[in-house]
């Protein structure tokens, strides 16, 4: 079985500073991919980020990055020159690749406060 | 295009009775997923339908609950003698299985259906 951690209950973060969110994960499968969606109060899940197991790049999608480390299991989300509008809850969740099932599994979320 | 969209976006009911909730995918995607979001939690799968056909529904929670998807587009999850337990965001969200890069298989998610049972 999957499972995913996040150990960061909470963070704060100054306008325009960066902020790491922490994610490990726990998986005996080779092969999967690794995603972070952004949840604002109103509710509905955004897609930011993707990393693949395989893939030999850190991904990065504008301002947020994912520093991947493979042999320690984690998956941290950088969020550069933080803007008040990415205060929310913020999900790690990962797949198994290889497979027809595309189900997610999904840690407990980081609620992050962006300050002015 | 239009995304995912789920009907009702609140949904207040009594223990005991039977509920639908309802999601319509993106228009074209062959994947469709339901997870269910407690508060302070991070969704949780509930089932996942390939087409018409749920390719896995271990994450339904016992046999009160169910879901259809009969054509291949719209699902219906369907919640029978609700409990106060059940009470939670129940979340949709649909994917193009057949692209390229199907390891990636972004989910897109709809706004969610609030379910509270009194």
């Amino acid at each position: 079985a999957q499972k995913i951690t996040q150990t960061q209950p909470g963070m704060f973060v100054q306008e325009k500073e960066a902020v790491t969110l922490d994610c490990t994960y726990d998986t005996s499968d080779q092969s999967y991919g690794l995603f972070w969606y952004k949840q604002p109060s109103s509710g509905e899940m955004i897609f930011l980020i993707y990393q693949g197991s395989y893939d030999e790049q850190n991904a990065t999608e504008g301002r947020y990055s994912l520093n991947f480390q493979k042999a320690r299991k984690s998956a941290n989300l950088v969020i550069s020159a933080s803007q008040l509008g990415d205060s929310a809850m913020y999900f790690c969740a990962m797949r198994i690749s290889g497979g027809s099932n595309y189900k997610l599994t999904f840690g407990k979320g980081t609620l992050l406060t962006v300050n002015p | 295009g239009a995304g995912v969209s789920q009907t009702p976006s609140n949904k207040v009911t009594e223990k005991g009775k039977y509920v639908e909730l309802r999601c319509d995918p993106i228009s074209g995607h062959t994947a469709l997923y339901w997870y269910r979001q407690s508060l302070g939690q991070g969704p949780e799968f509930l089932i996942y339908f390939q087409g018409t056909g749920a390719a896995d529904d271990s994450g339904l929670p016992n046999d009160r609950f169910f879901a259809v998807r009969p054509e291949g587009s719209v699902s219906t999850l369907k919640i029978q003698r609700t409990e106060r337990g059940d009470s939670a965001v129940y979340l949709c969200a649909s994917s193009d299985t057949r692209m390229v890069r199907a390891d990636r298989n972004e989910q897109f998610f709809g706004p969610g259906t609030r379910l509270t049972v009194l």
